[in-house]
């Protein structure tokens, strides 16, 4: 199995800009969840989906921030406008069922530097 | 804040020595698992302990889980250099949402 897979894995842009970011979770999995690290915050949950639908977005910073999941095998975390403070490296994981109730599997993550 | 909170914060030991590292959390958890993260990378999964279980063990890592005291060890044995890493705990709750804690940092010196 090819694990999590996310693009794209370095992102840079600027201020005001829309980033897109993608991620294609472990076939069979049930549960995808976005992650964002920062060295000030740690690694925060913004939102995860169980069978596609989203099921806690409570983690999710401002309105800026939109995460969806058309498929099963697809997911994306937009931000529109970027801003400086959301740089960070931006994880997906999944799991197979229950979400966190089950081991998750990281993918390597985006980092984004917005300038 | 965040529920796993990790104690230390940072750990140097030498090659061959037992690391110790713990997490306390604060509400009632389905279970209770353990990131490792290298530099640059992504998280990898060492182990899950359900609030039913009270130890267990994977290679050279033996985690415990204390829910009356809310909570979680893990020993590394006979370190490497290698496992020269950041460790998270992650504790999920029975709705599946999970939290992570800030970690602490191993450096194992060679």
């Amino acid at each position: 199995d090819a694990g999590v897979i996310q693009s794209p894995r370095h992102e840079v842009t600027e201020m005001g800009q829309e980033v897109t970011l993608r991620c294609k979770p472990i076939s069979g999995h049930n549960s995808l969840f976005w992650y964002r690290q920062t060295m000030m915050r740690g690694l925060e949950l913004l939102i995860y989906f169980n069978n596609n639908v989203p099921i806690d977005d409570s983690g999710m910073p401002e309105d800026r921030f939109s995460a969806k999941m058309p498929n099963a095998s697809f997911s994306t975390l937009k931000i529109q406008p970027s801003e400086p403070r959301d740089s960070a490296v931006y994880f997906c994981a999944s799991s197979t069922s229950g979400g966190a109730t089950d081991t998750q599997y990281f993918g390597p993550g985006t980092r984004l530097t917005v300038l | 804040s965040q529920q796993g909170e990790e104690d230390p914060q940072a750990l140097s030991i030498q090659e061959g020595e037992n690391a110790t590292m713990n997490c306390s959390y604060k509400t009632s958890i389905n279970n209770l698992q353990w990131y490792r993260q290298n530099s640059g990378r992504g998280l990898v999964h060492l182990i899950l302990i359900r609030s039913n279980e009270r130890e267990k063990h994977s290679g050279r890592l033996r985690v415990t889980l204390d829910t009356s005291k809310k909570s979680s060890s893990l020993l590394i044995t006979a370190s490497r250099a290698a496992d020269t890493a950041s460790y998270f705990c992650a504790t999920a709750t029975n709705a599946g949402k999970s939290t992570f804690g800030d970690g602490t940092t191993l450096t194992v010196k060679p």
